[in-house]
């Protein structure tokens, strides 16, 4: 039978390319939001977060944009490396909650 | 570099059989959580836990599940009676503060299988 949910959206990409992951969050009272990078077999890991008085938010080769007009969140990756293929989560705090609720997940797959 | 560990990292367990796992989270972090991922499927919020009680729970977190704090170092997850659906990884997390902008810090996971 049909395994839901095992087929990731999957991005891959050329090592030294540029990665974009977007992601469409859900409820529009939500107030920060987050990237976590899941590598397999370990917990998901803090890499940038935002709140949504902002729009784009920069770190060391992550950039996170914002647009709350459309719900959307997207991580940008400058240099995409091998060590960075993983799966990377989505998540918001849902207005009024301090807990972080999980979308859905994007595999990236860095070929060297 | 602090982190939040758990144990074991894979449990195996009969149908019907209570279960419980551990984690120890990061020692100055007030807040704790705990999370399963089926396997591929999205990482889904349990319950959180702050001065010995709970705060927030999902649906998920029936009256089979049950949290505890039992010293100082300790949080656990018990499942009174397991069921074949409750085969995932669990994850454990803590943050320092519950508010926004509280970064949360997971641990490794506990996988457990239910035969």
């Amino acid at each position: 039978g049909e395994s839901v949910g095992l087929h990731l959206p999957t991005l891959s990409v050329q090592e030294g390319d540029n990665s974009i992951i977007n992601c469409a969050y859900s409820n529009s009272a939500s107030d920060y939001f987050i990237w976590y990078k899941q590598e397999s077999g370990k917990g998901p890991q803090f890499i940038i977060d935002i709140r949504s008085n902002m729009d784009k938010r920069q770190g060391q080769r992550v950039t996170v944009l914002l647009n709350k007009t459309v719900k959307h969140l997207s991580l940008q990756i400058a240099a995409t490396q091998p060590g960075d293929s993983a799966v990377y989560f989505c998540a918001e705090n849902k207005g009024g909650s301090y807990i972080p609720t999980f979308g859905r997940g994007t595999s990236l797959i860095v070929h060297p | 570099e602090p982190e939040v560990t758990q144990t074991p990292s894979h449990q195996v367990t009969q149908m019907g059989q209570e279960v419980i796992l551990r984690c120890v989270p990061i020692s100055n972090h007030l807040y704790f959580y705990w999370y399963r991922q089926i396997l591929g499927q999205k990482v889904e919020f349990l319950v959180s836990f702050y001065n010995n009680e709970i705060s927030e729970k999902s649906e998920i977190f029936d009256d089979q599940f049950s949290v505890e704090r039992p010293d100082g170092s300790n949080f656990t997850l018990k499942i009174r009676s397991t069921k074949l659906e409750d085969s995932a990884m669990y994850f454990c997390a803590s943050s320092e503060l519950g508010g926004m902008n509280t970064e949360a810090f997971f641990g490794q996971g506990t996988r457990l299988t239910v035969v």
